[in-house]
């Protein structure tokens, strides 16, 4: 079957713009979390969404990140006023929700501030 | 909250020639243990996990870890090593909801 879908795969776009990524996970997984790759900093987690709790922010590294997730499928990461240091591989990722499941990755978004 | 602890940021090794990823980790509760792999421009992609049970756990192309609650370890391994496993590798450790993950192991595997 098909698996985490992310959009766009590359995206650039000056300082100060705001921009959407998006995130379409497995059908039937209602737990979708979404982490922030860099270059020497390993994997950050962001947000996770469980059914229809309300989603952990914990990871945001601040209020210009946001994220939503519409009917309990697809997710949408925005990030505005980009700065050059939100240059990085966003990577979504979906499961089962139930503890300990494992977590399914897509590509990710390589997102390039200039 | 729990840690995990990469020791080895960069591994080359011989093909054919055996390997060891190390992973430590520390937490307050019980955990649970996973090994994922990234290829060049993909995502990650799980490698084997500890849940419960037996404590050495497999992969279908060769790898294996064991999980060591004494010493508070996850170490990967595999025998012998093919150029096809050149690679990053993520240790990761759940308490339930987000991954925690190491810094990565990346793995090249020479001629």
């Amino acid at each position: 079957g098909a698996g985490v879908s992310q959009s766009p795969s590359n995206k650039v776009t000056e300082k100060g713009k705001d921009v959407e990524l998006r995130c379409d996970p497995i059908s039937g997984h209602t737990a979708l979390y979404w982490y922030r790759q860099s270059l020497g900093q390993g994997l950050e987690f962001l947000i996770y969404f469980q059914g229809n709790s309300a989603p952990d922010k914990s990871g945001l590294p601040s209020d210009r990140f946001s994220a939503e997730r519409t009917g309990g499928s697809v997710s949408t990461l925005t990030i505005q006023r980009t700065q050059q240091e939100d240059s990085a591989v966003y990577l979504c990722a979906s499961s089962l929700g139930q503890q300990a499941q494992p977590q399914h990755f897509g590509d990710g978004t390589r997102l390039s501030i200039l | 909250a729990q840690s995990v602890t990469q020791l080895d940021s960069q591994v080359p090794v011989f093909e054919e020639a055996p390997v060891e990823l190390r992973c430590n980790y520390s937490s307050s509760v019980s955990v649970y243990l996973f090994w994922y792999v990234q290829y060049p421009n993909q995502g990650l992609q799980l490698l084997l996990k500890y849940l419960s049970g037996s404590t050495l756990v497999e992969s279908i192309n060769g790898f294996e870890a064991e999980f060591n609650k004494s010493q508070t370890s996850f170490h990967l391994r595999k025998p012998s090593v093919h150029i096809s496993d050149t690679a990053e590798y993520f240790c990761a450790v759940t308490a339930g909801g987000q991954l925690t993950f190491g810094s990565g192991t990346q793995l090249t595997v020479l001629p």
